[in-house]
């Protein structure tokens, strides 16, 4: 039962570079969100899909893109990596339906992303 | 304004001491639901508990317990007899408001939890 696998679990880039973090559910969950991770700040909602083509903003959008061709798959691609985008980067998926605020999320592992 | 007070940046405890750990939230939403999540030091977020907001009983689950109170915009957590593996940052999160059409959770920024043995 692997719920939500995030890879890679680290990575270090250079500013400028771009890059993917590949996120992947098996619970049939049609949501699916980005948060990233940094100290003091708690959780912060990048990017969200409530099912396979639909995707939205979150709170910190800016330098990050993401698409959703399948209700699995959820990547997160970072177009020209900046110091300011180093944090640690989890992916969640739950249920999606009229209930939908009421359903906990389940959270991938993390990505730990170093740009120098 | 949405938003999730977790005040308590880190607290530290030898290990049987009861601890609180405390959440005061804001929303406009009559109806929302409130969560708490553990982080222990491998980094992965565990699930604790979903409260509804229409419901304010207080829940017991072994050592761990959950108080809700509306009238204060309170819902805190309560490890009894602590232990080690309660070593962990924990998370409260609120239910983003509908209108936002965002489905989402907003954090509070965490209190981390050193139990020493």
């Amino acid at each position: 039962n692997a719920g939500v696998t995030q890879t890679p679990k680290f990575q270090v880039l250079k500013t400028g570079q771009s890059m993917t973090l590949q996120c992947a559910q098996d619970m049939n969950h049609e949501y699916m969100s980005w948060y990233r991770q940094d100290p003091g700040m708690g959780l912060r909602l990048i990017h969200y899909s409530v099912g396979a083509g639909i995707t939205d903003q979150g709170e910190v959008p800016n330098g990050y893109n993401v698409s959703r061709s399948t209700t699995e798959d959820f990547p997160l691609r970072l177009l020209s990596a900046a110091p300011s985008q180093t944090s640690v980067y989890f992916c969640a998926s739950s249920y999606s339906d009229k209930g939908w605020r009421s359903e906990k999320l389940f959270f991938g592992s993390g990505t730990q992303l170093s740009v120098l | 304004a949405q938003k999730v007070t977790q005040a308590q940046t880190e607290i530290s405890v030898v290990e049987k001491e009861d601890v609180t750990l405390d959440c005061v939230y804001e929303t406009r939403d009559t109806t929302y639901y409130l969560f708490w999540y553990k982080q222990p030091p491998s980094g992965e977020l565990v699930f604790l508990i979903r409260r509804n907001s229409f419901d304010e009983q207080n829940e017991i689950s072994g050592r761990y317990s959950w108080n809700f109170q509306k009238s204060t915009s309170s819902f805190n957590f309560t490890i009894t007899a602590s232990q080690v593996v309660d070593s962990a940052v924990y998370f409260c999160a609120l239910s983003d408001p509908l209108d936002t059409g965002r489905r989402a959770l907003t954090f509070g920024s965490g209190t981390r939890l050193q139990v020493q043995p």
